[in-house]
């Protein structure tokens, strides 16, 4: 069975970059059947949308997160990641990877745990 | 964009209950809606998708309904293990966005 491990820096400063890697277990990220995708989640408040990419590099992005946001893979390693620059306290909030299947009708089968970045000085 | 409007925000129920939650888009999405289940400090769950459809594992007593712009989750008969946050999520759209969320709480 797939799996996803988010992981980042935890901790970073206002005005910095952040960025964060998801890692895929269990089944390659080379493949024509899902994509892949970030959504976040601030303390306490609902879900959001970022944006998703291919085993190729298509992406696709909520308009909300395209100024800020990128997001890119990497078949070699089997991650995908996404960058986050001139990040705010409003950016605060648990990053989590899922896996978007392309034939099965469901927007993302399965996600990663979630990791918490805080931006803060 | 599509806004997706769930109520109640928050539900008191007891066990055996059967509970109706209710999301509402601004425009119509057909049937590409899906509801998840999250419980404190975990990921989202996925229950239900393309409206009414039972993703795999999932129990039956979850059931999902409507297009265009009204949708509903219902669970037939509450147990202990509901007891959660549920979100309707639009993937009509790039946006993909989800509603605010229905918190299910012990009466």
């Amino acid at each position: 069975q797939v799996q996803l491990q988010e992981s980042g820096p935890g901790l970073v400063k206002p005005s910095e970059t952040l960025s964060l890697t998801c890692t895929v277990s269990g089944g390659s990220i080379n493949s024509d059947d899902y994509y892949w995708a970030w959504i976040r989640q601030p303390p306490g408040k609902g879900l959001e949308w970022i944006a998703t990419i291919s085993y190729s590099g298509t992406t696709y992005y909520n308009p909300s997160f395209l100024s800020r946001f990128t997001i890119s893979v990497d078949t070699s390693k089997n991650q995908f990641s996404l960058r986050l620059t001139s990040v705010t306290a409003a950016d605060t909030a648990i990053y989590y990877c899922a896996r978007v299947p392309l034939y099965g009708g469901q927007p993302a089968d399965f996600w990663g745990q979630g990791t918490l970045v805080t931006v803060s000085s | 964009d599509i806004q997706l409007t769930q109520s109640p925000s928050t539900l008191s129920a007891s066990v055996g209950d059967r509970v109706i939650i209710t999301c509402r888009a601004s425009r119509s999405i057909g049937d590409w809606l899906a509801w998840y289940q999250q419980k404190p400090g975990k990921a989202p769950k996925l229950l239900i998708y393309r409206a009414s459809t039972l993703e795999s594992g999932v129990s039956s007593r979850f059931s999902g309904s409507g297009s265009g712009t009204e949708f509903t989750l219902t669970i037939s008969s509450l147990q202990p293990d509901d007891f959660a946050t549920y979100y309707c999520q639009q993937y009509y759209t790039y946006s993909k966005t989800f509603g605010q969320g229905t918190k299910v709480e012990f009466k």
